[in-house]
């Protein structure tokens, strides 16, 4: 079965990078048609998307947030890692690694994991 | 930026007909997906291309799309429907594509 697993520090301090790690199992991104894509939720606020990865090594951005993130794969260990520079209090929110078919629905998450900015 | 709008909460009783909107500037042309989130929760796929459910969906949770508003539809609203759900399409623009998630809105059954 597919599943998802986000990694990475709860804390950070203003002004440092933040690196996640989706780990996957149950699909290859290496297969045509699969996308991992980067999604945050503030406590209490909506959804927003980050970023995506494709099996072809095409790269998209939120257009608001694209000069902060990096998004890359290793298709050999199964994972997708993130970075997001310059890391503000705003920032604090719960990170989501999701998987699609193509640039269609996000069919499969991860259960997230909660990201807090502060000094 | 391609915007999608959804109102803030809904409330409905038990056993009636729930309709959440989503509304975006010829969202018809667009294929919207929707998502339940219950708190403490990932989100859930419910709906995707504007009317199929994922397997394991219950037959009450139905879509619509035409014009300028996709609608999600529970139909016989039970308590364990209560949560916030999310509309989301994807945009282009040149070479650039990307995807946009509607505000959200709270289900609350009375």
């Amino acid at each position: 079965q597919v599943t998802l697993r986000e990694s990475g520090p709860a804390l950070v301090k203003p002004t440092q990078t933040l690196t996640l790690t989706c780990t996957f199992s149950g699909f290859s991104l290496s297969t045509s048609g699969m996308c991992v894509s980067w999604i945050r939720q503030p406590p209490g606020k909506a959804l927003e998307w980050l970023a995506l990865i494709d099996w072809d090594d095409d790269k998209y951005y939120s257009t608001s947030l694209k000069t902060r993130l990096t998004i890359s794969k290793d298709t050999s260990k199964n994972q997708v890692v993130l970075t997001m520079t310059n890391m503000d209090p705003v920032d604090t929110a719960t990170y989501y690694c999701a998987r699609t078919g193509g640039y269609s629905y996000f069919d499969y998450w991860g259960q997230g994991t909660l990201v807090t900015v502060s000094s | 930026s391609y915007v999608l709008t959804q109102p803030p909460s809904v409330s409905v009783a038990p056993g009636q007909t729930a309709r959440i909107t989503c509304g975006g500037n010829n969202i018809g042309s667009k294929s919207v997906h929707w998502y339940q989130q219950k708190p403490g929760q990932a989100p859930v796929l419910v709906v995707y291309d504007d009317s199929d459910r994922p397997s394991g969906i219950p037959e009450r949770f139905s879509g619509s799309n035409s014009g300028n508003t996709a609608t999600l539809t529970i139909s016989r609203v039970e308590a364990g429907d209560e949560a916030d759900y999310y509309c989301q399409v994807w945009d282009s623009s040149s070479d650039h594509r990307y995807v946009v998630f509607g505000g959200g809105t709270k289900l609350t059954v009375l």
